[in-house]
């Protein structure tokens, strides 16, 4: 089993729709959490890092639920420009220098 | 800044070549890190540095592979003699000691025929 995992998709939705992604991490003693955006032939971007609390910057809202070890993040009124990979990144606690990327989820906003 | 550098961006070799990678991170960020990324296994960590000190390199595939850091500014991975296998692109990331988030390099796509 991988350490963090993540349905690969394509979601294709249209312009508007709100979409939503999760990824599970098997490290329970995972600390810290991150949503990475990568665009075609591009490298890795910071889009948000998730909170316990959740968090939510704009049209993006990331939620962490520990006791089940999964990690979600929810696009409303997605825009043709949120076509991209979407990366979940997980830090543990041991080991802390090292990041776990999960594959991707790809999305494709359609007009 | 001008971010993490790489070179070259794209690279093209005959198998059993020697390849070198080449990063120039963040002025002031304390970690290093190379990643290689296929479309079968997705972003691999290859080894990442602390300090320019190699602190895990249990991703490095084989022998084939190593990695030096020898001062903050600079790091090559090499990859002598290549394969066809090791077509990807790799990247290569850096962040400061406090933070978390790493900041990629644009990447070197290598192709070995």
């Amino acid at each position: 089993r991988k350490e963090v995992e993540q349905d690969p998709g394509p979601f294709n939705v249209p312009e508007g729709a709100t979409v939503a992604f999760n990824c599970t991490y098997s490290n329970s003693a995972s600390q810290s959490f991150f949503w990475y955006r990568q665009d075609c032939r591009k490298e890795p971007k910071l889009l948000m890092s998730v909170y316990s609390s959740g968090n939510e910057d704009g049209r993006f809202t990331a939620q962490l639920n520990r006791a089940s070890q999964y990690i979600s993040l929810l696009i409303r009124d997605s825009k043709l420009s949120d076509s991209a990979t979407y990366l979940c990144v997980v830090n543990a606690a041991t080991n802390a220098g090292k990041s776990t990327f999960g594959d991707g989820t790809t999305l494709t906003v359609k007009p | 800044d001008a971010g993490v550098i790489q070179s070259p961006r794209h690279e093209v070799t005959e198998m059993g070549q020697e390849v070198t990678l080449r990063c120039k991170p963040i002025s002031g960020h304390d970690y290093l890190f190379w990643y290689r990324q296929t479309m079968m296994r997705g972003l691999e960590l290859l080894i990442y540095f602390n300090n320019n000190v190699p602190i895990d390199d249990s991703g490095m595939p084989e022998d084939r592979f190593s990695a030096k850091m020898p001062n903050a500014s600079f790091s090559t991975l090499k990859i002598q003699p290549s394969e066809p296998r090791d077509s990807a692109v790799y990247f290569c990331a850096s962040r400061p000691g406090t933070v978390r988030e790493q900041y990629f390099g644009p990447g070197t796509r290598l192709t070995v025929t």
